[in-house]
């Protein structure tokens, strides 16, 4: 059973530029959440994918927007990158909505550095 | 509290001694609490999710508990070990915002020898 993938590892944007990073969810899981983990803070939920439609969003501005595709793989845009953005981005994957107790899988993240 | 809340933030610990941390959340509308190891490089590794007033998990040398009615949970170590070096993140979930983690910032744990 493969688990959380994302790429890239690392990148480097300068500020307005815009980024696209990709999650490969675990085998079998449908839904797909984005977190923002800033220096010294917990990850900020950014927003959930659940079957290719969004469910659900945190406090983020619209710059900040998402895709899921028909395998559940989910990719995070960002335009207009600022300074602020500089964070490291998790996904996470879960088998569903319905039932179980909210449990997700987590990739290893990818580290954005914004100059 | 509106937010969850870990203390302490950092944590040094000798080998073999027993450490434990807490998680404050607010507890109206509670679902879940979950907490997860997480080791520097690697992916977030998830070790409980609780969801009953009372609840005690038990994995290996690490326990804890769930106070929902208070609005706390306590992570323990039992004669922690190097490979317990680690950041312990706790993270709640509400019955009107299911799937949505709201995280703590973590309690840093640090074992030497």
């Amino acid at each position: 059973e493969t688990g959380v993938t994302q790429s890239p590892t690392h990148l480097i944007k300068t500020r307005g530029q815009q980024v696209t990073l990709r999650c490969s969810s675990q085998s079998g899981h449908n839904t797909v959440s984005w977190y923002q983990q800033a220096l010294g803070q917990g990850p900020q939920f950014i927003f959930q994918y659940y079957r290719e439609e969004e469910n659900g969003r945190g406090n983020f501005p619209p710059r900040f927007s998402g895709l899921q595709f028909p395998n559940y793989s989910s990719e995070l845009n960002v335009n207009a990158l600022e300074l602020d953005d500089s964070a490291l981005y998790l996904c996470a994957s879960s088998p569903g909505l319905a039932g179980g107790r909210g449990e997700q899988f987590f990739g290893p993240g990818t580290r954005l550095t914004v100059l | 509290i509106l937010n969850v809340e870990q203390s302490p933030q950092s944590l040094h610990v000798q080998e073999g001694d027993s450490t434990n941390f807490t998680c404050s959340f607010p507890s109206s509308n509670f679902y879940a609490l979950h907490w997860y190891r997480w080791e520097t490089a690697k992916s977030p590794e998830a070790l409980f999710v609780m969801t009953l007033n009372g609840d005690e998990k038990k994995k290996g040398r690490i326990s804890a508990t769930l106070n929902t009615k208070e609005g706390y949970s306590y992570l323990y170590i039992k004669g922690s070990q190097p490979e317990d070096s680690a950041t312990y993140l706790c993270a709640f979930m509400t019955t009107d915002s299911w799937g949505k983690l709201q995280f703590g910032a973590g309690t840093q744990v640090v074992v030497t020898p």
